[in-house]
């Protein structure tokens, strides 16, 4: 098993429409974090919690919601989804040290 | 603000043609530079960490080295197989999180 997991792999929506993508891993880091990656970009932060009660916003979190439900388990929300939000999604976790464990992400297009 | 730049975007070589990517930094206080490779449709995967100035890392045909404002992966006789992008990224001494760069596109041809 993957030691980040993120569902799902591929999703397609529509504009408008509320949709969660969930994350789960098995290295026992308290630190998570959710990037989009585009074409050019790099990867932009959109938000990272340190434990289960902390939620931070990264550089682009306008549009975007989290929830730490466990140790293990972090979700980002789109709550009314738009087509500039089409991008890949990553999820990572990390030690204090920083290194990072990346899921193998989320490719969504909003139409 | 802390930053970080990689060049070339991109690069084709030919197989056994070495070369070095770069990767310059901005930061307050350098807690760790990191680099990553990443297959396409793939999450980046980690490969080296460095942590103060004329530091060295390898692993097979690669070679990271680390100044005060920048950091080179060095590829040695590159095969098809090292075809991937590159990231480079920083994480301050606040340890908070850690900044990307655009990353290296590397096309090794056979």
């Amino acid at each position: 098993d993957a030691d980040v997991t993120q569902t799902p792999r591929n999703r397609i929506t529509k504009t408008g429409k509320r949709i969660m993508l969930e994350c789960s891993q098995t290295k026992g880091h308290d630190r998570m974090y959710w990037y989009r990656q585009d074409p050019g970009l790099g990867l932009r932060l959109i938000y990272y919690s340190f434990d289960v009660k902390d939620i931070n916003k990264g550089e682009i979190s306008d549009g975007y919601s989290v929830s730490r439900q466990a140790q293990a388990k972090f979700s980002l929300s789109l709550e009314s989804a738009i087509p500039n939000q089409t991008a890949l999604y990553f999820c990572a976790t990390s030690d204090r040290q920083g290194g990072y464990t990346f899921g193998s992400g989320t490719r969504l297009t909003v139409v | 603000e802390d930053q970080v730049t990689q060049s070339p975007e991109a690069l084709r070589l030919q197989e056994g043609e070495s070369s070095s990517l770069n990767c310059s930094y901005t930061v307050s206080g350098l807690r760790g530079l990191f680099w990553y490779r990443q297959d396409p449709g793939k999450g980046p995967e980690f490969l080296f960490t460095l942590y103060s100035a004329g530091e060295e890392k390898e692993k097979e045909r690669l070679k990271a080295t680390l100044t005060k404002k920048e950091s080179f992966l060095h590829i040695t006789a590159p095969k098809p197989e090292d075809s991937a992008t590159y990231l480079c990224a920083v994480q301050d001494s606040s340890a908070s999180k850690i900044i990307f760069g655009s990353g290296t596109r590397l096309s090794i041809r056979p």
